[in-house]
């Protein structure tokens, strides 16, 4: 079983969709968790740390939930510009170490 | 402020040649970082410098791949020979003092004919 898994999609959306990814992670001793965006071709960029409590960034919630070991990212008002593809980060206990998962690329169209 | 500098951006090779990537990271970050991102997968980091010091090498195919920061600075990534398989992106990235907040260069892409 891979440690981070994730729907690699692709999902299409309208804009001003509101659109959510999942990912879940296999080490219940992970302890960290974060959102990274990676634009087609470029570098990923760290887009958001994920807190038990929840998270809001703008148009951006992340949350998670220990107990199923799932992570969420909610995008509301989906603009072209958030065409990408969102990377779920762990870090495993100990360690700080960023575990990639593979990814789910978003495509906002017109 | 400058970002993570990597050369070269792309690279053809053969099979069983060899080949080298560079990578200069933000001035001042301590933490150098080199992945592995095969595409449609996430990077996989193969090598943690702190300074000049090996932090985790755990995923680093040793036999072939082997990398260096001798300075503190500025870092390569080698491999030979290289295989059909070691096909991707090779990303450097560093950190100051927030080890989750990696910043990444652009990246070399390779590709092994």
């Amino acid at each position: 079983r891979k440690e981070v898994e994730q729907d690699p999609g692709p999902f299409n959306v309208p804009e001003g969709a509101t659109v959510a990814f999942n990912c879940t992670y296999s080490n219940s001793a992970s302890q960290s968790f974060f959102w990274y965006r990676q634009d087609c071709r470029k570098e990923p960029k760290l887009l958001m740390s994920v807190y038990s409590s929840g998270n809001e960034d703008g148009r951006f919630t992340a949350q998670l939930n220990r107990a199923s070991q799932y992570i969420s990212l909610l995008i509301r008002d989906s603009k072209l510009s958030d065409s990408a593809t969102y990377l779920c980060v762990v870090t495993p206990g100990g360690t700080d170490k960023l575990i990639f998962g593979t990814g789910t690329r978003l495509q906002v169209f017109p | 402020e400058a970002g993570v500098a990597q050369s070269p951006r792309y690279k053809i090779i053969e099979k069983r040649q060899s080949v080298a990537f560079w990578c200069n990271p933000i001035s001042g970050h301590a933490t150098l970082y080199w992945y592995q991102q095969i595409l449609g997968q996430g990077p996989k980091l193969l090598i943690q410098f702190q300074n000049n010091g090996v932090v985790d090498d755990s995923q680093l195919p040793k036999d072939r791949f082997s990398a260096e920061r001798l300075k503190g600075v500025d870092s390569t990534l080698k491999i030979q020979p290289a295989k059909l398989e070691d096909s991707a992106v090779y990303l450097c990235a560093s950190s100051l003092d927030r080890p989750y907040e990696q910043f990444f260069g652009p990246g070399t892409r390779l590709t092994v004919l």
